[in-house]
């Protein structure tokens, strides 16, 4: 079975700063990869997602993603935070049928 | 669309009651996944079903939890009897199954439970 692994749970970063939350998986076969975003008080929405194709990808809100393969890992990006990017943050990897999540990055822009 | 639906969104009971959570998928959608998020475990599958049929439940905790899904449009997680450590939110979230390259899931609110 797959397994996600996500470091620095909790991240304090200020407004304008530069993010990058790690995400490395194991798993031998196919994979496709998500990265979820869970707001205070509300439920887990999809930031961006990996099928195939262009390794770097874009998702809403200024977010992208790079999956290095050899490097089994999916980080996710954002250039310059704001507020309103405050949550968690989740990476999921879906192999043989079954999605895995990794722990969450708690993120907390100051502003 | 009015995306997947849970009810209710917060519970609160005592120890040793029965609790049932709700869930209707976004219709159209064929798979359906209850997952448990807790600050120690994070994101759990518990079960899934294709089809209204239970495909992989070998994420529920222990016997007395319970899935149904008796048709395309709802299903049901039971806790019975529940207990303490049972205290977490519940998500449900469903997927067309046959959408190939878009295979997202799609999540509810959760319903946050609490056992005193």
């Amino acid at each position: 079975a797959q397994s996600v692994s996500q470091h620095n749970h909790h991240v304090i970063l200020s407004e304008a700063a530069s993010l990058e939350l790690g995400c490395n998986y194991s798993y031998g076969g196919t994979v496709n990869l998500f990265w979820y975003v869970q707001y205070p008080g509300q439920h887990l929405q999809l930031l961006l997602k990996y099928f195939s194709g262009d390794p770097l990808v874009k998702g809403i809100k200024g977010f992208e993603a790079e999956f290095i393969k050899s490097k089994f890992s999916f980080n996710l990006r954002k250039p310059s935070v704001q507020w309103s990017d405050t949550a968690e943050y989740f990476c999921a990897v879906k192999g043989n049928n079954r999605l895995a999540f990794g722990k969450g990055n708690q993120v907390v822009v100051i502003p | 669309d009015a995306g997947v639906i849970q009810s209710p969104r917060h519970e609160v009971t005592e120890m040793g009651q029965e609790v049932t959570l709700r869930c209707k998928p976004i219709s159209g959608h064929n798979s359906l996944f209850w997952y448990r998020q807790t600050m120690m475990r994070g994101l759990e599958l518990l079960i899934y079903f294709n089809n209204n049929v239970p495909i992989d439940d070998s994420g529920m905790p222990e016997d007395r939890f319970s899935a149904k899904m008796p048709n395309a449009s709802f299903s049901t997680l039971k806790i019975q009897p529940s207990e303490p450590r049972d205290s977490a939110v519940y998500f449900c979230a469903s997927r067309d199954q046959l959408a190939g390259l878009t295979d997202t899931q799609y999540f509810g609110p959760g319903t946050r439970l609490t056992v005193l």
